[in-house]
């Protein structure tokens, strides 16, 4: 499948600073770019996503950035919290429109 | 609405024997996607299927692994004549008609093969 690289694939941050989590994609036909926090053996929740015809999206303190030129897209949280701790999947739509293509997964630890 | 089941969450198989995984996915949503993790690794598709039809089946391996979505019943992902290579987290997702792209996992199979 096409390629997703997703940095850094750790990330410690104080609570309440902010976190940024950054992908590149491959395939220049993706339009999708979903993102998923996956919590220890529990399943992978979406939590935000964005499409190519936008170039931002939020939602209270997350939200998305996409540069569509440049194939690369990134997850922004703010006044980070202990409970946003968990590994953060990217994803992009393969060119197929529906498969998904992950990134290998930030793992984020929010320190009281 | 439950959200996509999966069962079992823990199978733990000999090598040689088969592993059969359940999926059924959420309330009107006629889309399954199989998916699998491997430890400190991204999700990687399998395959993709509608009720009685297999949509693509790119990422499975062509031997010993097969999938179904019947009329009736949960998607089955066959695993047969396991190897210690198919341990891993299997993740089925599921998605509405018109929105194959907004997938909503379950919690997943972990299989373990001695």
């Amino acid at each position: 499948g096409e390629n997703v690289e997703q940095h850094p694939s750790t990330l410690s941050v104080q609570e309440g600073d902010s976190a940024v989590i950054k992908c590149t994609y491959s395939d220049s036909a993706s339009n999708y770019f979903p993102w998923y926090k996956q919590e220890l053996g529990k399943r992978p929740q979406l939590i935000i996503d964005i499409r190519s015809n936008v170039g931002e999206k939020k939602d209270q303190r997350i939200a998305v950035t996409l540069n569509k030129t440049a194939k690369h897209f990134s997850l922004h949280i703010t006044e980070t919290q202990p409970e946003d701790s968990a590994v953060y999947f990217c994803a992009a739509n393969s060119n197929s429109g529906y498969a998904l293509n992950f990134g290998k997964g930030t793992s984020l630890l929010v320190t009281p | 609405n439950a959200g996509v089941m999966q069962n079992p969450r823990h199978l733990v198989r000999r090598r040689g024997q088969e592993a059969r995984l359940r999926c059924s996915p959420m309330k009107g949503h006629s889309h399954v996607y199989w998916y699998r993790q491997l430890p400190e690794e991204g999700l990687k598709f399998m395959v993709y299927l509608q009720k009685e039809n297999i949509i693509d089946e790119s990422g499975m391996p062509k031997e010993r692994f097969s999938a179904e979505f019947p009329k009736e019943g949960p998607s089955i992902l066959r695993i047969q004549q396991v190897v210690r290579g198919d341990s891993a987290a299997y993740f089925c997702a599921s998605s509405p008609p018109g929105s194959e792209n907004i997938q909503y996992f379950g919690a997943g199979t972990r299989l373990s093969v001695l």
